[in-house]
């Protein structure tokens, strides 16, 4: 069975400053990649996804992950950070056959100082 | 773009009631689930379906049961409900081919 441990469940970072948010997974077979991002008081949204071709995938709003098959990773990260931005992050994983229902990671809670 | 509804977004309940929690699609998408969210646990999944009358137990299946009578229509049950059932829950299509999910935007059930 597929599991997924994001390794910090809260992320304090200034404006404008770098972030990357840590995101593992663990899975017998191959898989397709998803960060979700909850803004407060609102529903879950995909941000970006891998599912096959090129290990790095890019966001409309500047988030970018970059899937690691060796180390089972798949960390986000964005250059500079918004106010904006202040959300929760999900990672998820499915495997690319057969249910290919999601296993989410615990979340982690980016939180944009001035 | 799909639509996911859930019907209500804000639910007060007594222990031991008959809750139902409603989710409506307007596509023809075959798999829909429902995910209850917990502070510092996550997503986790209590029940799926991937057709009309079909449905599957998930991580977390005691105490719900679930009801797909129409394809667009995938329905939640508490049989007795629980203050330990006070959660956010959350229901999702999936994309055929990019197996990502759309979400509804939740309901938040507190069971008093």
């Amino acid at each position: 069975a597929q599991s997924v441990t994001q390794l910090d469940s809260q992320v304090p970072v200034f404006e404008e400053a770098p972030v990357e948010l840590r995101c593992n997974y663990s899975s017998s077979v191959s898989v397709y990649l998803f960060w979700y991002v909850q803004y407060p008081n609102q529903g879950l949204q995909l941000l970006l996804k891998y599912l096959s071709g090129s290990t790095l995938v890019e966001s409309i709003n500047g988030f970018e992950a970059e899937f690691n098959k060796s180390q089972t990773s798949f960390h986000l990260r964005k250059p500079s950070v918004h106010i904006s931005d202040t959300a929760e992050y999900f990672c998820a994983v499915s495997e690319n056959q057969g249910a290919q229902k999601l296993v989410f990671g615990q979340g982690t809670r980016l939180t944009i100082n001035p | 773009d799909v639509k996911v509804t859930q019907s209500s977004r804000y639910l007060v309940k007594r222990t031991g009631e008959k809750v139902f929690l409603e989710c409506v699609q307007d596509m023809d998408h075959e798999n829909m689930f429902w995910y209850r969210q917990d502070p510092g646990l996550g997503l986790r999944l209590i029940y799926f379906s991937y057709d009309v009358k079909m449905k599957e137990k998930g991580d977390i299946p005691e105490g719900y049961s679930v009801s797909r009578e129409k394809k667009e229509r995938f329905s939640l049950i508490l049989e007795s409900a629980s203050t330990n059932q006070t959660s956010m829950y959350l229901c999702a299509i999936q994309d055929r081919v990019s197996g990502g999910y759309t979400f509804g935007s939740g309901t938040r059930l507190t069971v008093v």
